[in-house]
């Protein structure tokens, strides 16, 4: 089966890093994509990786392993609204999405 | 641009009513896709559409029907609804094609059946 596993929920202090792990089994990739979703509203697109290597945008990274199947999503300088939750969302070969439970962040001041 | 549009944001039924929720977007999408959202599991498929007039069973496509009858709009349909259909539900649209296939989220609809 199809699998992706995320840790349910992490704690972190404002200003500080933290990284959020994502492994993942599907059949075929073809990208790992992460999102942002705040309590009661719609998830939005935060990145998305193909090839191996690690992808930066702003405060926000993503790092994508294919041959262990592995993504995390590295945040710094945290802030107060970075308190989400943050899905992992897998393209498999027919291009279906599967997607992760979600690891709600819970940033402290 | 309103982007992806869902309404109605709130919904509760009893045991076997029927009800349609509608979602809109104005980005000209071709695809277009209903998700359910449920405490401790990820987002699961219900139907989607890749283009006017099509639509493809998802993940969990039974108790709900869609349609697509224009390009903009993408209609979910729960015939006779279940509690077991109580759930947040989220419309979303992505371009075709070379793009990454980032998604467009609505707001989401809340639904009850009690």
């Amino acid at each position: 089966g199809q699998n992706i596993d995320q840790p349910t929920e992490m704690t972190a202090t404002e200003g500080a890093i933290v990284q959020i792990n994502c492994t993942y089994q599907t059949s075929g990739f073809n990208g790992l994509f992460w999102y942002q979703q705040h309590a009661g509203e719609a998830p939005t697109f935060l990145s998305y990786n193909v090839l191996d290597g690690l992808e930066e945008k702003g405060r926000f990274s993503s790092f994508l392993s294919r041959s262990k199947g592995y993504s995390y999503l590295l945040l710094k300088e945290l802030q107060m609204k970075d308190s989400a939750s943050y899905l992992c969302a897998v393209k498999d070969s027919n291009y279906q999405l599967i997607w992760g439970a979600g690891t709600k962040l819970i940033i402290k001041p | 641009n309103a982007g992806v549009t869902q309404t109605p944001k709130f919904r509760v039924l009893k045991t076997g009513q029927s009800m349609t929720l509608l979602c809109a977007q104005d980005m000209n999408h071709e695809y277009m896709y209903w998700y359910r959202q449920d405490p401790g599991m990820g987002l699961r498929l219900i139907h989607y559409s890749v283009g006017e007039g099509t639509t493809a069973k998802g993940e969990v496509p039974d108790g709900y029907n869609v349609s697509r009858l224009k390009k903009q709009n993408f209609l979910l349909g729960l015939e006779s609804a279940a509690p077991s259909q109580t759930s947040v539900y989220f419309c979303a649209s992505s371009y075709q094609g070379v793009h990454t296939g980032e998604l467009f989220f609505g707001e989401g609809s809340r639904l009850t059946v009690l």
